[in-house]
């Protein structure tokens, strides 16, 4: 058990550029979660997969924000025509089928200049 | 809707004193809830959760949390604090069977010598 992953761990981008992260969930974890967290806050809830379906997304995520987990393993995050208000550390998180408790990845944290 | 509260957003304690962070959840039964702690730059941690059952929680680092119903409170103490447990500390909760958690916006702590 290696723990979720993400990558890259930071990224630097000019304002209306794309970029795409990508988490690995904990091998056998169906569910897999994307939270942001801006700074002196808690994360917040953007989209969850069970399996490779998505079955929620918050209203945080705008249309310029897109993710996939297409063969239900590791999971992407773009964002298209990024903003400044999109600098935040984007977080990963899986769950196994039998537990509730959520496991996070160490982020990318994401600066638009 | 659930929420959560965490009232003090900073917290100083000398190593070796006791420590107690507070959390404050909104919810209509009775949610899941857990802390997390978050060392700088880094993600989140799970310390402890709290499903059902008994209300006093253990949780790894030596750290424990009570449940209390009456006060909506899940509140995080350790005995005895060590120069290590300096980090962001954050509660969150998630209703039985659902996949998102909300945060508190985390308490701050600054362990001194």
């Amino acid at each position: 058990d290696t723990g979720v992953s993400q990558d890259p761990r930071h990224k630097i981008t000019k304002r209306g550029q794309n970029v795409t992260f990508r988490c690995d969930p904990i091998s056998e974890h169906n569910r897999l979660y994307w939270y942001r967290q801006t700074l002196g806050q808690g994360p917040e809830f953007l989209t969850y997969f069970q399996n490779e379906a998505q079955l929620e997304k918050s209203r945080l995520l705008s249309d310029r924000f897109s993710a996939e987990r297409p063969k239900g393993s590791f999971s992407t995050l773009e964002i298209q025509r990024t903003e400044q208000g999109d600098s935040a550390m984007y977080l990963c998180a899986s769950r196994g089928p039998r537990s509730y408790e959520q496991y996070f990845g160490p982020g990318t944290r994401l600066t638009v200049t | 809707a659930q929420s959560v509260t965490q009232p003090d957003i900073h917290i100083t304690v000398s190593e070796g004193a006791s420590l107690e962070l507070r959390c404050n959840y909104s919810y209509g039964a009775t949610p899941y809830l857990f802390w997390y702690v978050q060392s700088p730059g880094q993600g989140l941690q799970l310390l402890l959760k709290y499903f059902s059952g008994d209300t006093l929680v253990q949780g790894i680092k030596g750290f424990e949390a009570e449940f209390k119903r009456s006060q909506s409170s899940f509140n995080l103490r350790k005995p005895s604090v060590h120069w290590s447990d300096a980090a962001e500390y954050f509660c969150a909760v998630g209703p039985p069977n659902d996949y998102k958690l909300s945060f508190g916006a985390g308490t701050t702590v600054t362990v001194r010598a």
